[in-house]
């Protein structure tokens, strides 16, 4: 099986910041990445796709790259609303694999 | 506008069977190519996919759970369902349906439910 390992698993910042997490996969996966924002309570929203692919109707402040093995999520000037828990994906091969989750806060 | 909406029991008892459906509006999963599944996220913890089903009955489970799950479909009623046996404490969280990709997609989730809370206690 294909691990995924995501940092920081929790960050402070304030609006306005840029943000960065970063997912590696335990072996290659292409872009079969994706990325997802969760708020409590709520189900998981997809952000990004193959990597960098912005889903239609989320924000250009986020950000995808990376291939192969390391990916990361800038939000590049963080909302009010951004506040959540992050997680990435990798879709390339069975079986799927979330990463643990980046929890980001507000400072 | 596809959604997905999970119900069944929120209690069961150790050692039972889990059982839940997931009611699928605003598309049919007859013939559609593409797969659909189950995830859980434990309170405060991560997402783990269960297992996935084509309208044709082919089914992929994640590997922890292969011999106590079973996922079926019922095209008739647009719903698919999910059965977990032989549950314990660790298997209290909420569990998601979801819409996934098709070949190459198949592991990518894109549309989902909201998700019910399971808890397994006597």
């Amino acid at each position: 099986d294909i691990q995924m390992t995501q940092s920081p698993s929790s960050l402070s910042a304030s609006v306005g910041d840029r943000v960065t997490i970063t997912c590696r996969a335990s072996q290659g996966i292409g872009d079969g990445l994706g990325w997802y924002q969760q708020k409590s309570g709520k189900a998981p929203k997809r952000l990004i796709h193959a990597a960098f692919v912005l889903q239609s109707g989320v924000p250009s402040r986020f950000i995808g790259s990376g291939s192969g093995t390391e990916f990361t999520l800038t939000i590049s000037s963080l909302q009010p609303e951004d506040f959540a828990t992050y997680y990435c994906l990798q879709y390339n091969s069975y079986p799927p694999m979330f990463g643990q989750g980046t929890k980001v806060e507000i400072k | 506008q596809l959604q997905l909406q999970e119900s069944g029991p929120g209690l069961v008892k150790p050692s039972e069977t889990l059982s839940l459906t997931c009611t699928v509006s605003g598309g049919p999963i007859s013939s559609s190519p593409y797969y659909w599944g189950w995830v859980r996220q434990p309170p405060g913890k991560g997402l783990e996919w269960i297992g996935s089903i084509l309208y044709s009955g082919a089914t992929s489970y994640t590997p922890s759970l292969k011999s106590r799950v079973t996922i079926s479909v019922d095209t008739s009623k647009n719903q698919f369902s999910l059965k977990l046996s032989s549950v314990t404490a660790a298997d209290t969280a909420v569990y998601y349906c979801a819409r996934l990709g098709t070949g190459a997609w198949q592991y990518y989730f894109d549309y989902w439910g909201q998700g019910t809370l399971v808890t397994v206690s006597s």
